[in-house]
């Protein structure tokens, strides 16, 4: 258990939808990291936030959003979704904002299975 | 351009052998490197970190080795066992830019690890 809680574990939904995927970091973690896994694909950086700040954009559609909260806990907002953003979402969290040469490991949750139909 | 590259995509081994995985990396600031696992469907867990001046580091049946000359990293799986099927990730953390080192991520290798 990497401490990294994520709901839900799965969803279908229909295209045109909009749902909301939930992270809950460890105790303690500052960052939060949100990545796409698609079937058979690599991990895809979507964002960062630290301490509630944006801190880094990937590859994140503009239907797609995310905010970290005052206690740390962040959502994926995915709007108008579309049969290719099934996939699996994954949240990790780390204790720095990864400034400077820091050694900061990602600690993932167990993911949350999108599907579109 | 920064980017890690790992080879092969896939691999097939039968039980008791040993492989090895490559991961090549052409990230200019280095700071670290890790090897991650990564059960099908479930969440990467780190295996190793290697730092600039750190050439080996082992954790159990898994030995990362690492050439910050050649930009070259390596995993390699002893004794193997049904449980070692996976995706291996190469994640390298990179340039230090706008207040953050960016992580870089391989595409991974997928080990088969067959009765």
């Amino acid at each position: 258990d990497s401490g990294v809680t994520q709901t839900p574990k799965h969803l279908i939904t229909a295209t045109g939808q909009r749902v909301t995927l939930r992270c809950s970091p460890r105790s303690g973690d500052l960052s939060v990291y949100w990545y796409q896994q698609s079937l058979d694909q690599g991990l895809q950086f979507l964002i960062q936030y630290y301490n509630g700040e944006e801190r880094a954009k990937g590859n994140i559609l503009e239907r797609f959003s995310a905010q970290q909260f005052p206690d740390l806990h962040s959502e994926l907002n995915l709007s108008s979704l579309e049969l290719g953003d099934s996939a699996l979402y994954f949240c990790a969290s780390s204790v720095s904002s990864d400034r400077g040469p820091n050694t900061g490991e990602l600690f993932f949750g167990e993911g949350s299975r999108l599907t579109v139909l | 351009k920064n980017q890690v590259e790992q080879s092969p995509q896939s691999l097939i081994i039968l039980e008791g052998k040993n492989c090895t995985l490559q991961c090549n990396y052409t990230v200019s600031p280095f700071s670290n490197l890790r090897w991650y696992k990564q059960d099908t469907g479930r969440g990467p867990v780190s295996l190793t970190i290697m730092t600039f001046s750190e050439n080996t580091k082992s954790n159990g049946r898994y030995t990362a080795t690492l050439d910050a000359d050649t930009k070259q990293s390596s995993l390699h799986i002893t004794a193997s066992q049904l449980s070692d099927s996976a995706s291996y990730i190469c994640v390298v953390r990179g340039p230090f830019s706008g207040g953050y080192n960016k992580l870089i991520f391989g595409a991974g290798t997928r080990l088969a690890v067959h009765p």
